[in-house]
């Protein structure tokens, strides 16, 4: 079964750290594009990264230069590092599979992970 | 940026009935749209794909259409399951969701 399972996440004081897994089964991250979307409190869901299978990453501007993505392949796991966090970046993140660079609708995704970003 | 506005916020539909979601883009996106099933504590679930496709698994009753700024997502025949929250979502220009239409029981 092709699926993503996520870990990570918690609750972090402003300008705190946080790295966020997805862990793959089914199929091999190394070869395969991954996204980032989240979804704050009320709010709909924003398109926060993605990592495609070259290694070509992007970010939405209001992560980019804070935020940045890594393979660990002998798990299998893609990981979202989070730096210099602001109380707007607490949401529920989910991971989730492109499925090509033409390709681009996420299917699975993951089962989400809520960061709190709080004093 | 694309902006993708769907409609209505809530839809209340009595179980067996049909349902019609609509979702609109700021610019053409082409057949670029993905559709989205959300419920509560679950990992979003793709429904359909290029406006029209349906993905791997999905039941007939859930059908997509449209193309260029206007699209719609049918559900005839709604069953209990399918009380859910539904997002559009254009790949055309990078990644860019609508604010959602709940489904629930009327």
């Amino acid at each position: 079964e092709v699926q993503l399972v996520q870990s990570g996440g918690g609750l972090v004081q402003p300008g705190g750290s946080l790295r966020l897994s997805c862990a793959a089964s089914g199929f091999t991250v190394s070869t395969n594009s991954i996204t980032w979307v989240r979804q704050a409190p009320g709010k709909r869901l924003e398109w926060v990264s993605v990592i495609y299978s070259d290694g070509t990453t992007y970010f939405a501007d209001s992560v980019k230069g804070r935020f940045t993505v890594s393979k660990d392949n002998s798990k299998n796991t893609l990981f979202l590092r989070m730096n210099s966090l602001r109380a707007e970046d607490t949401a529920v993140y989910y991971c989730a599979r492109v499925l090509s660079s033409t390709r681009r609708w996420f299917d699975p995704w993951g089962q989400g992970t809520l960061v709190t970003v709080s004093s | 940026e694309i902006v993708m506005t769907q409609s209505p916020a809530t839809l209340s539909v009595s179980p067996g009935d049909r349902a019609t979601l609509s979702c609109r883009a700021s610019q053409s996106i082409s057949s670029s749209l993905a559709w989205y099933q959300h419920k509560p504590g679950q990992a979003p679930r793709l429904l359909i794909y290029g406006a029209s496709t349906r993905a791997t698994g999905i039941p007939a009753r859930f059908s997509g259409s449209g193309s260029g700024t206007e699209f719609t997502l049918t559900i005839s025949r709604l069953q209990s399951e399918d009380f859910a929250v539904y997002y559009c979502q254009q790949y055309y220009h990078w990644f860019s969701f609508g604010g959602g239409t709940k489904v629930d029981i009327k």
